[in-house]
């Protein structure tokens, strides 16, 4: 049973800073991997999609990594903004499945 | 149409009775999902659907879960007989399907549900 576990729950950092958000998943056998944002008491909004073939995404400020072989994927956010605080969730889309597994979340605070 | 809508967004019931809701994919889509967000935990998956077929369904879906999508267009997730631990945020999902393996899926806002 494929499991995502996402550290830290939760992050709060000043503006400007680039920080590093992790999610690590159990079995390797992936289609893709999806990093999302949600913010408070609404849906989830895809930032970037990394293909199982692929080790980095790039949108603006936002750098996502994969390395399936380790189970390990990173969000990378430059140069943070109060306007990127929210909840990022990863999501899993493992082989033979028509789902997305997702982890728990990191709830990040940028403080003005 | 720019995004899934979700109807309705809010939902206060006691609990025994029963609810409907509502999710209206991106038009040209023929994948649909849903899913379930309790409070600081990620969405779970309950079920999906390809076009009408409903070809996948999580065992987080009890008999008292029943989710349709007639036509292939819009789909209804009800819920009988609730009890409080239905209280959650359930998510709307839908999907093209493309040449890759598996496309980006968008969400909709979410119906809150609230049974006391």
């Amino acid at each position: 049973k494929q499991e995502v576990t996402q550290i830290p729950a939760a992050l709060s950092v000043p503006e400007g800073e680039n920080l590093v958000l992790n999610c690590s998943f159990t079995d390797s056998a992936i289609y893709n991997l999806q990093w999302f944002r949600q913010d408070p008491g609404k849906g989830l909004t895809s930032l970037l999609l990394i293909q199982s073939s692929q080790r980095e995404q790039t949108s603006g400020r936002l750098n996502a990594s994969l390395d399936k072989s380790s189970g390990r994927s990173t969000l990378y956010i430059a140069a943070s903004q109060p306007g990127d605080s929210a909840t990022y969730l990863c999501g899993v889309w493992e082989q033979g499945a028509q789902k997305l597994v997702f982890g728990q979340g990191t709830r990040l605070t940028i403080n003005p | 149409d720019t995004g899934v809508s979700q109807n309705p967004r809010h939902k206060i019931t006691k609990r025994g009775q029963n609810v409907t809701f509502r999710c209206d994919p991106i038009s040209e889509h023929n994948r649909l999902y849903w899913y379930r967000q309790t409070l600081g935990q990620g969405p779970e998956f309950l079920t999906y659907f390809q076009n009408e077929a409903q070809l996948e369904k999580s065992r987080l879906l009890s008999d008292r879960f029943s989710a349709e999508r007639p036509k292939g267009s819009f789909s209804t997730l009800e819920i009988q007989r609730t009890e409080q631990g239905d209280s959650a945020m359930y998510l709307c999902a839908s999907s093209a399907q493309g040449p890759l393996p598996q496309e980006t899926q968008y969400f909709g806002p979410g119906t809150r549900l609230l049974v006391l």
